[in-house]
């Protein structure tokens, strides 16, 4: 049962250019939306987070938009560089309960110099 | 990496055998974590530990023992190794902050079952 669906699996963008990453859930009680960058052979590193009272929130070049109604939030990232290429995992809890914490599937981000 | 250290980095051992996966953390957190990546399926927990002899199964515990006798250690068995256990396995560990559990990973263990 995959309760956060990530999309798309892969995603080769320019530099410069904004890739989008867009999550899916179901389950309605998830209050806490956090976002993982991982580099090959690191382990995940959590990059922004947002709640649900808020639509947007911004932290340097990295953007997450929630509509909490359609139950969805993506991952924008202003003028991707090559150093942002990496996979990326957006993720749900309830609570802000790590034990309650569910990954989406990954998206792995090539950024072409 | 938040001061966790996973040992080893890199396993290949057959089917059948057990196998032990060790991670040791420097800053005295009372949860750690043992999650599983696969393609496909992003991380799913395996073990998780609120304290010293105190853990729970997650998801995916199938398979899978974990002890923790020192705050500092948190130890994954698998004790007859199966192709399905084929994976990365990362250890964290978390910080409350902002109302939230914010995990940190350390860089994991590729483990091959031959």
């Amino acid at each position: 049962q995959q309760q956060v669906k990530q999309s798309p699996q892969s995603l080769i963008v320019q530099k410069g250019g904004i890739p989008i990453i867009n999550c899916a859930y179901e389950n309605t009680a998830f209050d806490y939306f956090p976002w993982y960058q991982q580099f090959p052979g690191k382990g995940p590193a959590l990059l922004i987070a947002i709640r649900p009272d808020v639509s947007e929130k911004k932290e340097g070049r990295f953007t997450i938009s929630f509509n909490k109604s359609a139950k969805q939030f993506s991952l924008h990232i202003m003028d991707s560089q090559p150093g942002d290429s990496a996979t990326y995992f957006c993720a749900a809890s309830s609570r802000g309960s790590a034990r309650q914490l569910t990954f989406g599937s990954g998206t792995q981000l090539t950024v072409l110099p | 990496d938040a001061g966790i250290t996973q040992s080893p980095r890199h396993k290949v051992t057959e089917t059948g055998t057990p196998v032990t996966l060790r991670c040791h953390q420097t800053e005295n957190h009372r949860y750690m974590y043992w999650y599983r990546q696969d393609p496909g399926h992003g991380l799913r927990l395996i073990h998780y530990s609120y304290g010293v002899k105190d853990t729970d199964k997650g998801e995916v515990s199938d398979g899978y023992s974990v002890s923790r006798s020192k705050t500092e250690d948190f130890l994954l068995t698998l004790e007859s190794a199966t192709s399905s256990q084929t994976s990365v396995y990362f250890c964290a560990i978390s910080d409350w902050e902002d109302g939230a559990e914010k995990l940190f990973f350390g860089s994991g263990t590729q483990l091959s079952v031959l």
